[in-house]
């Protein structure tokens, strides 16, 4: 049974660039979630997915962008890169919208600006 | 008032005690619960989810919910240095159904 997979593990940009992060839920999950996770911080919510739009949003700007596929799995843009956006990306997979099916997490994709 | 609070730490307890992880919530009618580890540089992991009043219980772990008093615990029993992680307490809010963050304890199991 296939876990939450993201990729790139790792991936450094230059300031202004722009980036595009990949996950691909828990095999039977159809929901999923990013978070940014700076260091020594708790997970802050970006956005919710779920039958291919955007179902919650947290206080990210528009330079944070997501698109969910027919297959489930998702895609984090990021335009305009600015060094504070460097942090560990999290996706996670649920079964459904509504918080009652707990997160699943993938390893995470760890960015870096300079 | 934060949503979802819980003590930073760190909590430093000798190896084989009982750990003991609390978090309190705001919204009365919260009613999905969950317990997060994290080690550093990693992603959380999910321990442990409640639902009902009570205790449920996994192997060494013990959520306890009190919805009452609107807080939710975690024990660890027979804690072992490999404990030694983030713990991360998550609470599915009523009305809007957001999944709310704590900013997690630290927990270090001395051997």
């Amino acid at each position: 049974d296939a876990g939450v997979t993201q990729s790139p593990t790792h991936l450094i940009k230059t300031r202004g660039q722009q980036v595009t992060l990949r996950c691909s839920p828990k095999s039977g999950h159809d929901t999923v979630s990013w978070y940014q996770q700076a260091l020594g911080q708790g997970p802050q919510f970006i956005f919710q997915y779920y039958e291919e739009e955007e179902r919650q949003r947290g206080n990210f700007p528009d330079r944070f962008s997501g698109h969910q596929f027919p297959n489930y799995s998702s895609e984090l843009n990021v335009n305009a890169l600015l060094l504070g956006d460097s942090a560990l990306y999290l996706c996670a997979s649920s079964s459904g919208p509504s918080g009652g099916s707990p997160l699943h997490f993938g390893n995470g994709t760890r960015l870096t600006v300079t | 008032q934060k949503e979802v609070e819980q003590n930073s730490g760190p909590l430093s307890v000798p190896e084989g005690a009982i750990a003991s992880l609390n978090c309190t919530y705001s919204d009365r009618v919260s009613q999905s619960f969950f317990w997060y580890r994290q080690y550093s540089g990693k992603s959380p992991e999910l321990i442990m989810s409640i639902y009902s009043n009570g205790d449920k219980e996994d192997g060494r772990f013990t959520a306890q919910l009190n919805k009452a008093s609107q807080y939710v615990s975690l024990l660890i029993r027979d804690s072992q240095p490999s404990d030694s992680a983030t713990y991360l307490c998550a609470v599915v809010t009523g009305n809007n159904r957001k999944l709310i963050w704590g900013l997690g304890t630290s927990l270090a199991v001395n051997p």
